[in-house]
């Protein structure tokens, strides 16, 4: 069964706009949230994370909010850059478990 | 640099013939893991390990094998491969306590024919 889905498989957007994806759960036993970036030719590389004990973290352009009662997050990027452009995992994990669950990615465009 | 290393890139080989995916992590974490990456899938986890000797299965164990005997290799072993496992395989570690980020590696990608 999924328990971190990404429903939207692709998203497009203009250089310098926002740039926000999705990611719902299923288990309400996770209480640690991280996005992924994945580059073509590259594993995954770690972006962003929250606890489940704040509703929104911030670095730089990027910032990772949590709605727990909807079981929603949503990485907001701003703004966006053509170096944004690729896949976006978001994963999920309860704090004392190291089984990671992870969406299927959303391919992030950002056009010039 | 801190880094998971997995070799080969890049593997094609045929139906039953025995094969291993070397994964080593440099930065002393106690789990390691292994996931395949499928088109509309995600990255579904296929055996992990807490540490030294201990190793247990994921979502998708069957028609592979791992072993950790070492705290920095964590290999993966397909005894006869099938078609059914062409796919991007990840390796991963992270640190076994408190909020930690898994560290993965570039992928190896094999083709079964």
């Amino acid at each position: 069964d999924q328990q971190v889905k990404q429903n939207s498989p692709s998203l497009s957007v203009q250089e310098g706009r926002i740039s926000i994806l999705n990611c719902d759960y299923t288990n309400s036993m996770f209480d640690y949230f991280l996005w992924y970036k994945k580059y073509p030719a590259e594993g995954p590389t770690f972006l962003i994370s929250i606890s489940s004990i704040k509703d929104k973290n911030e670095d730089g352009r990027f910032t990772v909010f949590l709605n727990k009662s909807a079981k929603h997050l949503s990485l907001h990027i701003v703004p966006s850059q053509p170096g944004d452009s690729a896949v976006y995992f978001c994963a999920a994990r309860e704090l004392y478990n190291n089984d990671m669950r992870f969406g299927a990615g959303t391919r992030l465009t950002v056009k010039p | 640099e801190a880094q998971v290393t997995q070799n080969p890139r890049y593997l094609i080989t045929v139906t039953g013939k025995k094969l291993t995916v070397t994964c080593s992590q440099n930065m002393n974490h106690e789990y390691m893991s292994w996931y395949r990456q499928d088109p509309g899938l995600g990255l579904r986890q296929i055996y992990y390990s807490m540490n030294v000797e201990v190793t247990d299965k994921g979502d998708v164990p069957e028609g592979y094998k791992v072993s950790r005997k070492e705290k920095r290799n964590f290999p993966l072993i397909l005894e006869s491969p099938s078609p059914n496992q062409t796919s991007l395989y990840f390796c991963a570690s992270s640190s076994a306590t408190g909020y930690s980020p898994l560290h993965f590696g570039n992928g190896t990608r094999l083709t079964v024919t």
